[in-house]
């Protein structure tokens, strides 16, 4: 079975610009969340998407957006992008959303803005 | 705040030896405890986890052990090996959503 892949690997972007960030889970998971990795702050959670809604998100501010399609498949745009969004962005699929499922990642696109 | 606390930040510990990482965390509504390792260039991949109503759970050289009451839980690598060398991350989330709160990292490196 294929894992989550994520594209693209890596972005370079500069600062006021818009950027999105695709992901496709493991067949048959329904549930996907988004991560952001930073040495500084670890990994935050930035949202939750089950059955194309949204379920949870994190404390980050509306510049962040995501949103899922019937295939499951996910995106996030980040829009009026500042330096310190700069970090390896995470999609995580799982089978259900009860949070008690394991998290399976992807190897995440490194989004760095200059 | 930082719902999970992990130590050490960093880990060497030679061949053959244990890798024992701890976290805590405040938030009594956890439910449901997982590590994760994560290599350079990649995202973490889940090694073991663990739920509330069990203290111990071991799978191969990893093992888990869970104090409830203390609110602390445990990686043990036994028997460590060059290839462990990597990121390892505790994380909890409660059973109302995939919104996972994870440790900051411990880096581990064995040493040959």
């Amino acid at each position: 079975k294929a894992g989550v892949t994520q594209t693209p690997r890596y972005l370079i972007k500069t600062r006021g610009q818009q950027v999105t960030l695709s992901c496709s889970p493991i067949s048959g998971h329904r549930s996907v969340s988004w991560y952001q990795q930073t040495p500084g702050q670890g990994l935050q959670f930035l949202f939750e998407y089950f059955s194309e809604t949204q379920r949870n998100k994190g404390n980050f501010p509306g510049r962040f957006s995501g949103r899922q399609f019937s295939n499951s498949r996910s995106e996030m745009n980040v829009s009026t992008l500042e330096l310190g969004d700069s970090a390896l962005y995470l999609c995580a699929s799982s089978l259900d959303p009860g949070g008690i499922s394991p998290l399976h990642f992807g190897n995440g696109t490194r989004l760095t803005v200059t | 705040q930082q719902q999970v606390k992990q130590s050490p930040q960093s880990l060497i510990v030679q061949k053959g030896g244990i890798s024992i990482i701890n976290c805590a965390y405040e938030n009594t509504a956890f439910d449901y405890f997982p590590w994760y390792q994560q290599f350079p260039g990649k995202g973490p991949a889940l090694l073991i986890a663990i739920r509330p109503d069990v203290s111990e759970k071991k799978e191969g050289r990893f093992t888990i052990s869970f104090n409830k009451s203390a609110k602390q839980f445990s990686l043990h690598i036994m028997d460590s090996q060059p290839g462990d060398s990597a990121t390892y991350f505790c994380a909890a989330s409660k059973n109302t959503g995939n919104q996972f709160y994870f440790g900051t990292g411990t880096s581990l490196t064995v040493i040959p």
